[in-house]
């Protein structure tokens, strides 16, 4: 069964950093590109970044690119978002999934870690 | 990286069919076989239902389907349940650079 669970999110002042953390399981981690997905409270889905599964190759919505970035401990089987300069509209349930290639469709998802930014 | 446009909100009675668009462009939606569909009841991660336009993973209900004309790709669930009341969230490849793409989402309501 796979399995993804997220972990590190809390509440950071503006221009604070955050790194979130996705431990899977359930499936084999080093094949799968991942992805960090947010929803603001009430809102809908937002991409926010992508990786491959070499991590070689990382992709970024323009709200996030030169704040956040994304890697991956394929030997932990981790996947990681380092969330820098955060702004109050970063508050959001941050959550990450797994798709079979970076264009194939996300098949799994995590049930999230909410960040909040607020003074 | 513009959101695809879903409606707002569609409802319907149980044993009634509903459809729920997701307009794109021809960089996305009509350039790529590759929209899903995402199921989301409140408080829970969104659930895969629809790929690559038609297809249903494995244990999805056939009461949902899916379909593309162009730019625009549709969801259609018949036979509506009280359990289908939910988000609903179309997702697409958009090239290289942008390589998921999410529809504003949709509220299902069921009557």
């Amino acid at each position: 069964e796979v399995q993804l669970l997220e972990s590190g999110g809390g509440l950071v002042q503006p221009g604070g950093s955050l790194r979130l953390s996705c431990a899977a399981s359930g499936f084999t981690f080093s094949s799968s590109a991942m992805t960090w997905v947010r929803q603001a409270p009430g809102k809908g889905l937002e991409w926010v970044s992508s990786i491959s599964g070499s991590g070689g190759n990382t992709y970024y919505a323009d709200s996030v690119r030169g704040r956040f970035t994304i890697f991956r401990d394929n030997f932990k089987n981790t996947l990681y978002l380092q969330m820098n300069s955060l702004r109050a509209e970063d508050t959001a349930v941050y959550s990450c999934a797994k798709h079979p290639g970076i264009a194939a469709p996300i098949d799994s998802w995590g049930q999230g870690t909410l960040v909040t930014v607020s003074s | 990286q513009s959101a695809l446009t879903q409606p707002a909100s569609v409802s319907g009675s149980p044993g009634q069919s509903i459809t729920i668009s997701c307009t794109g462009t021809s960089s996305d939606v009509g350039n790529y076989n590759l929209v899903s569909w995402h199921q989301q009841h409140p408080g829970k991660a969104p659930k895969l239902i629809i790929y690559e336009g038609s297809k249903r993973p494995s244990g999805v209900s056939n009461r949902f389907s899916g379909s593309k004309s162009g730019n625009t790709a549709s969801l259609t669930i018949s036979g509506l349940q009280a359990d289908d009341e939910a988000d609903y969230y179309c997702c697409s490849y958009a090239g290289s650079s942008t390589p998921v793409v999410f529809g504003g989402g949709t509220k299902l309501t069921v009557l």
